[in-house]
């Protein structure tokens, strides 16, 4: 049974570009969360999604990010016209149908550099 | 303000030098505490959930407890592969059905042969 897949692992992009983070969640999974790691801080939450719908998107910055989880295919995390700042490890974790939260599992995370 | 407080920030053992790892919490009310391992690199790799006061979970050297606030992990004769960062997060009562969980910094242990 594959894990949490993310892809890509590394992404590197200039100030301005815009950056596509993808999450497939673990089989049978339907909730999908997104969080960021910044340098020497904590895991953020960001957003909760199930499919085609957000649930909470709390911790999302107000511009420039979005989250999407299609009916088909993995969830998206869509950062536009990035800064130095947004550089971090964004992980997704997904979780089974039921009540959100509860056990979370994390894929390897996708790593961007904004240079 | 919800928080998740964790101790020591890092530390350091022996090979065989048991210790505990500890989670503090000050919200109302828990819907789940959860322990995870991280890696240098990777994503954090699920460990125990905590539901209720009282409550114990253990694996292979690991034995998580909970209180009704706080959380310990215990490691008893840790091994050098043991070495990671410890996450402790909590999952927060709330309106609708949210998943977020609050993380806390993490306890770095760093396990010497």
């Amino acid at each position: 049974n594959a894990g949490v897949m993310q892809n890509p692992r590394h992404l590197v992009r200039r100030r301005g570009q815009e950056a596509r983070l993808r999450c497939s969640p673990m089989k049978g999974h339907s909730h999908v969360y997104w969080y960021r790691q910044l340098p020497e801080e904590g895991l953020k939450f960001m957003v909760y999604l199930q499919k085609e719908n957000i649930i909470d998107e709390s911790g999302m910055p107000k511009e420039r990010f979005s989250a999407e989880f299609p009916k088909e295919g993995p969830s998206i995390l869509r950062i536009q016209q990035v800064v130095r700042g947004d550089s971090a490890a964004y992980f997704c974790a997904s979780s089974p149908p039921g009540l959100g939260g509860g056990e979370q599992y994390f894929g390897p995370g996708t790593r961007l550099t904004v240079t | 303000e919800d928080q998740v407080t964790q101790s020591p920030e890092a530390l350091r053992l022996q090979e065989g030098e048991s210790s505990s790892l500890n989670c503090s919490y000050t919200v109302s009310g828990l819907r789940g505490l959860f322990w995870y391992r991280q890696d240098p690199g990777k994503g954090p790799e699920f460990l125990f959930t905590l539901y209720s006061a009282g409550e114990e979970k253990e694996k292979e050297r690991l034995k998580a407890t909970l209180t009704k606030k706080e959380s310990f992990l215990h490691i008893t004769a840790p091994k050098p592969e043991d070495s990671a960062t410890y996450l402790c997060a909590v999952h927060l009562p709330g309106s609708g059905n949210t998943g977020k969980l609050i993380f806390g910094q993490g306890t770095t242990l760093q396990v010497k042969p």
